[in-house]
């Protein structure tokens, strides 16, 4: 399958600092990249969708002053956190995909934000 | 509002068993369904993914089957082994978006 990286790989921040995730498609271009967060002991819960060169599209119940997404080309998406708080900690994974076939995403290795 | 349940939440074998697991979804009006495998911490690796017009996907040990009538897709998992502890998650996919929704995941533990 296709590789997605994601950077960095841990971040640990004090409370009020900004982070941004880097997430990039490796070995093709993706049309749509996706940002998930996901709790301990809990599943994947979609944040927002993004397509290369629009506006990101988000899910109910998510800040987007907050959690900032940039999707400036077809192999690299961000996603900035602004004013971290505790409870923004958790595990960011991104996907990308494409479009047309299948619709197989492929996902990154997660990072994992720590706010102190 | 697309559902994914997936059941037994956790599951526990002997090295060599042979197992079953299962994922139901309330809109049967999905593109495709995926199996993926989340290691402690890490990210997911895909495992198979049936598309809407297929019917089971192979790939080694494993065999994935989609029943979209009745909303069930079942992970088969032959000869288990302690490699294949993790967390089992299938998602499905919506028909008029890309997103995916995920179930509530399957932790597997193969006792050695």
């Amino acid at each position: 399958g296709a590789v997605v990286s994601q950077h960095p790989s841990w971040v640990i921040c004090k409370s009020g600092t900004s982070v941004k995730i880097e997430c990039r498609s490796l070995d093709f271009q993706a049309t749509t990249m996706f940002w998930y967060r996901q709790f301990p002991k809990q599943s994947l819960m979609l944040m927002a969708t993004s397509n290369e060169g629009s506006k990101a599209t988000y899910e109910q119940g998510v800040e987007k002053d907050k959690f900032l997404i940039n999707h400036a080309s077809l192999t690299l998406s961000t996603l900035t956190v602004t004013s971290a708080h505790p409870e923004d900690s958790s595990f960011y994974i991104c996907s990308a995909g494409m479009t047309s076939g299948a619709h197989e995403q492929f996902f990154g290795p997660g990072t994992r934000l720590t706010v102190l | 509002k697309q559902e994914v349940t997936q059941i037994p939440a956790a599951l526990s074998v002997p090295e060599g068993e042979n197992l079953v697991l299962n994922c139901s979804f309330t809109d049967s009006a999905i593109y495709n369904l995926q199996w993926f495998r989340q290691d402690p911490g890490k990210g997911l690796t895909s495992l198979l993914l049936i598309q809407s017009s297929q019917r089971e996907q192979t790939s080694g040990r494993l065999n994935a089957s989609l029943d979209k009538s009745s909303g069930r897709s079942t992970l088969y998992i032959a000869a288990s082994q302690p490699g294949d502890s993790a967390t089992y998650l299938c998602a499905v996919e919506g028909g008029a978006t890309n997103k995916l929704i995920f179930g509530t995941g399957t932790l597997l533990a193969v006792q050695p």
